[in-house]
């Protein structure tokens, strides 16, 4: 079993939805929870990070974590074509060399 | 990518021949890290460094070795190369204190062994 499972979708939605995706993991130890977005033909880029449970909100944008579940989410709001991308959650448990672990990541596709 | 370049982005090689991946950063961050992406497998580490040659293996080290001689170089070698080495590999940086903004990503190497 994998560390940290993604559903590798593939999610269409229309424009204008709210977009869930979601991640579980197996390491307890894991504190620090980040999600990546990732265009086509090009390296991931850091979308939001979070550290230890909660949620943080940045724009449309909301990361959900909830370690007692092992279970950590981001939401997309009025979703826009552009948000068209493969998301990847990430996780890593330590200060230092980080060594992230990734979830399979979502292809997600906001249809106009 | 700001800061952190790849070289070259494209290759084609053949089944054993010996390969190097170039990874050069402006950042001056302290950590560095090679990773392959494949299809049902996402991002896997392959090596990682903390210092000047100073490095570690990852989830799927076989086959690959690394080395870096300078903070700004890490180097990837594929010593002999096999058609399941053909992936894309990312380099990435990060430094000590500024955990919460995980990893900057190069743009990737694409690389097929036939």
């Amino acid at each position: 079993q994998k560390e940290v499972e993604q559903d590798p979708g593939p999610l269409s939605v229309p424009e204008g939805a709210i977009v869930s995706l979601n991640c579980t993991y197996s390491n307890s130890a894991f504190q620090y929870f980040m999600w990546y977005r990732q265009y086509s033909r090009k390296g991931p880029e850091l979308l939001m990070y979070t550290y230890s449970s909660g949620n943080k909100e940045d724009g449309r944008f909301t990361a959900q974590v909830d370690k007692s579940s092992k279970y950590i989410s981001l939401f997309i709001r009025d979703s826009q074509p552009s948000d068209s991308a493969t998301y990847l959650c990430a996780m890593s448990a330590g200060q230092g060399a980080q060594k992230l672990v990734f979830g399979q990541g979502t292809r997600l596709t906001i249809n106009p | 990518d700001a800061g952190i370049t790849q070289s070259p982005r494209h290759k084609v090689t053949e089944t054993g021949t010996p390969v190097t991946l170039r990874c050069h950063q402006t950042e001056n961050h302290r950590y560095m890290y090679w990773y392959r992406q494949d299809p049902g497998h996402g991002l896997r580490l392959i090596h990682y460094s903390y210092g000047v040659k100073d490095t570690d293996k990852g989830e799927v080290s076989d086959g690959y070795s690394v080395s870096r001689s300078k903070t700004e170089d890490f180097l990837l070698t594929l010593e002999s190369a096999t058609s399941s080495q053909t992936s894309v590999y990312f380099c990435a940086i990060s430094e000590f204190g500024q955990e919460l903004y995980g990893y900057t990503f190069g743009s990737g190497t694409r690389l097929t062994v036939v």
